[in-house]
């Protein structure tokens, strides 16, 4: 079964330093997320993406962030100097494109990218 | 979107049916009710959705009663492995947003043997 695939897997970086989380998302998908979830917390929608630019962010998605699709199967997300309150598990999803079954809100996730800020 | 509230943890016997609340008693009409589950340190799994009817899918069920002012996610026969924290969400089927998924606290449901 296809599924949603994040590298790495732990990645550990100074304050201060740029980030850049891997997602290769399903391949026929067309939407794409990062969500975050701080230890112990609730998961926190960050940003969507589709047809090459974002649909939709929170307020946590502020000029730190950014998201990009590179070529045709990454998808990143780019965090441009790290804070300490960056520290969380960041989960990538995709979703299948409209008319081929299920629900806008039917949303696959990837297995996370843990960052850790010292 | 509508305000969900759901227990914070419960206890099941393995083999037995675990019965998971969720009340969204301000749910309006344009409105699914959604199901996700995340077992420790894993990323979220879609379980079910619903908008009126009840539903079965190969992982649950989900009762939604008649008023949709609350619903129940049914897992038949509960195993170790559905051990984890479970999520009601409700949101607008149709929207111009990025369809963003906005997880609560969910229930904690322990499985035990």
């Amino acid at each position: 079964e296809p599924e949603v695939t994040q590298t790495p897997s732990h990645q550990v970086t100074q304050m201060g330093q740029e980030v850049i989380l891997r997602c290769v998302p399903i391949s026929n998908h067309l939407y794409f997320y990062w969500y975050r979830q701080i230890l112990g917390q609730k998961v926190e929608f960050l940003v969507s993406f589709y047809n090459n630019e974002i649909s939709e962010k929170s307020e946590i998605f502020d000029d730190q962030f950014s998201v990009e699709r590179p070529d045709g199967s990454n998808f990143t997300l780019k965090i441009r100097s790290t804070k300490l309150e960056d520290s969380a598990m960041y989960f990538c999803a995709s979703r299948p494109p409209r008319g081929s079954g299920g629900t806008p809100y039917e949303q696959y996730f990837g297995p996370g990218t843990r960052l850790t800020v010292t | 979107d509508a305000k969900t509230t759901q227990p914070t943890s419960m206890d099941c016997a393995e083999g037995r049916a675990a019965n998971l609340p969720c009340n969204h008693s301000t749910i309006s009409g344009n409105e699914y009710v959604y199901w996700y589950r995340q077992i420790h340190s894993q990323g979220p799994q879609y379980i079910i959705h619903g908008l009126k009817n009840n539903e079965t899918n190969e992982m649950a069920s989900l009762i939604i009663t008649e008023d949709r002012k609350s619903s129940t996610l049914i897992l038949p026969h509960a195993t170790l492995r559905d051990t984890a924290v479970y999520y009601c969400i409700v949101r607008v089927a149709n929207s111009n947003s990025g369809y963003a998924l906005n997880f609560g606290k969910g229930t904690s449901l322990l499985v035990t043997p």
